[in-house]
């Protein structure tokens, strides 16, 4: 498969621990983004990398969360100190610009649930 | 800013009926414009997309959407549905960012068998 692959795909955590994912994009995409959603919305952007540059945060991303790209590869996405309102979906995505437009695929998403 | 409307958030229709899912969205500049389709349990996955050209697209599994730009709208169409089409489905746009989608708040679609 050469999708978007995200590990681990479930996750649940004690309020004040500290969870990673993990995002491999699809092979030859240059962007790489982090997503949040919640049960009725529709995903929030929380990130985004071209090649290993981070270019944009979300003002929704709060100190607590980290994001990288180290070799512009995979990514990780950590939050520090979790707290229940960070329970949600978190969908990693690719793209890469080359001609019209930007299509983004997504990966199954990471569901986190802080207890 | 940029932002996308979906009217309904909850679509019951009987199999074979006609979908219209109505998006519209804010933002004066050129547009990318997007339908994505959440199956129950599963991934985002793209349905359509309208970068230029005829305004009138075609997706996968029989799905259509018309950009009318006077309008500000993508709506997206099905002349008859199947139980297999319930799921959520996501208007999303991008403009002068080129990156970020701005995304409607999705609506579900549960046909009755």
């Amino acid at each position: 498969d050469t999708g978007v692959s995200q590990d681990p795909r479930h996750k649940i955590t004690k309020r004040g621990q500290n969870v990673t994912f993990r995002c491999d994009p699809i092979s030859e995409h240059n962007r790489l983004y982090w997503y949040r959603q919640t049960l009725g919305q529709g995903p929030e952007f929380l990130t985004y990398f071209q090649n290993e540059a981070q270019l944009e945060k979300s003002r929704l991303l709060s100190d607590r969360f980290s994001a990288e790209r180290p070799k512009g590869s995979f990514s990780t996405l950590e939050i520090q100190r979790t707290e229940q309102g960070d329970s949600a979906m978190y969908l990693c995505a690719s793209s890469n610009q080359r001609g019209a437009g930007n299509t983004i695929y997504f990966g199954e998403g990471s569901w986190l649930t802080v207890v | 800013a940029q932002s996308v409307s979906q009217h309904n958030h909850h679509v019951i229709l009987s199999e074979a009926a006609s979908l219209e899912l109505g998006c519209n969205y804010s933002y004066g500049g050129t547009v990318n414009l997007f339908w994505y389709v959440q199956y129950p349990g599963q991934h985002l996955q793209l349905l359509l997309k309208y970068f230029s050209g005829d305004p009138l697209v075609k997706g996968i599994k029989g799905f259509e959407a018309e950009f009318i730009k006077s309008k500000f709208s993508f709506n997206l169409r099905k002349p008859s549905v199947q139980w297999s089409d319930t799921a959520e489905y996501f208007c999303a746009v991008n403009g002068d960012s080129n990156y970020q989608l701005i995304w409607g708040a999705g609506t579900k679609l549960i046909i009755k068998p």
